[in-house]
């Protein structure tokens, strides 16, 4: 079964809005995960790190303002697009560490009309 | 800096062929973690195998293999008898430490037609 669970897994919304996809880790705790970003037809980037009870550490180029991370407990980390924009349109999908792996979510189609 | 690079853009391949998805990585640290994983069209990840950097010994599952070879900084990853199921997006990832961010390779798409 799933390790860590994304949601939600499809979502839309307007230009301008804000929209929230969460990031499980399901029967562990996870003091880190990691959120990716992949456009269509391309490889993963790491947009960020996700840091229980502290400030995430963003790769460069990323802007924090706009991808807010909040990971306020040990088994659930957030990712606020706001004033989303249609380029902003992607796959989200986030990770974390349990026993010998690396596990990802289901991720999240992420579309801005 | 971490690279990773997957020169195959897209395999096509016939059922009951074999195939190899090349891999090859750059990295100045001694201690690194390899990964490969299967993405399907759906999206999700799924895990395939990990090596670190001092094991080079070859890692056979099932269909699945893989060769390592630090000479050449490479790490191919090889399914024997190929499947229709097997069509996807196969990803290789390097990480510097255990349990850390990975630095993911553009990917190779397999195209298994019956």
């Amino acid at each position: 079964g799933a390790v860590v669970s994304q949601h939600p897994s499809r979502v839309i919304c307007k230009s301008g809005t804000s929209v929230k996809i969460e990031c499980r880790s399901l029967d562990f705790q996870a003091t880190t995960m990691f959120w990716y970003r992949q456009f269509p037809k391309q490889s993963l980037m790491l947009m960020a790190t996700s840091n229980e009870g502290s400030k995430a550490t963003y790769e460069q180029g990323v802007e924090k303002d706009k991808f807010l991370i909040n990971h306020a407990s040990l088994t659930l980390s957030t990712l606020t697009v706001t004033s989303a924009h249609p380029e902003d349109s992607s796959f989200y999908i986030c990770s974390a560490f349990r026993g010998n792996t690396i596990y990802f979510g289901e991720g999240s189609w992420l579309t801005v009309v | 800096a971490q690279k990773v690079t997957q020169a195959q853009t897209e395999i096509s391949v016939v059922e009951k062929e074999d195939v190899t998805l090349d891999c090859v990585y750059e990295t100045r640290d001694t201690t690194y973690y390899l990964f490969w994983y299967k993405q399907p069209p759906s999206g999700e990840l799924v895990f395939l195998i990990r090596r670190n950097s001092f094991d080079e010994q070859n890692e056979i599952s099932g269909r699945y293999s893989w060769n390592f070879q630090k000479s050449t900084s490479s790490f191919n990853f090889t399914i024997t008898a190929s499947q229709v199921v097997d069509s996807a997006v196969y990803f290789c990832a390097l990480s510097m430490e255990y349990g850390n961010k990975l630095v993911f390779g553009a990917g190779t798409i397999l195209r298994v037609k019956s």
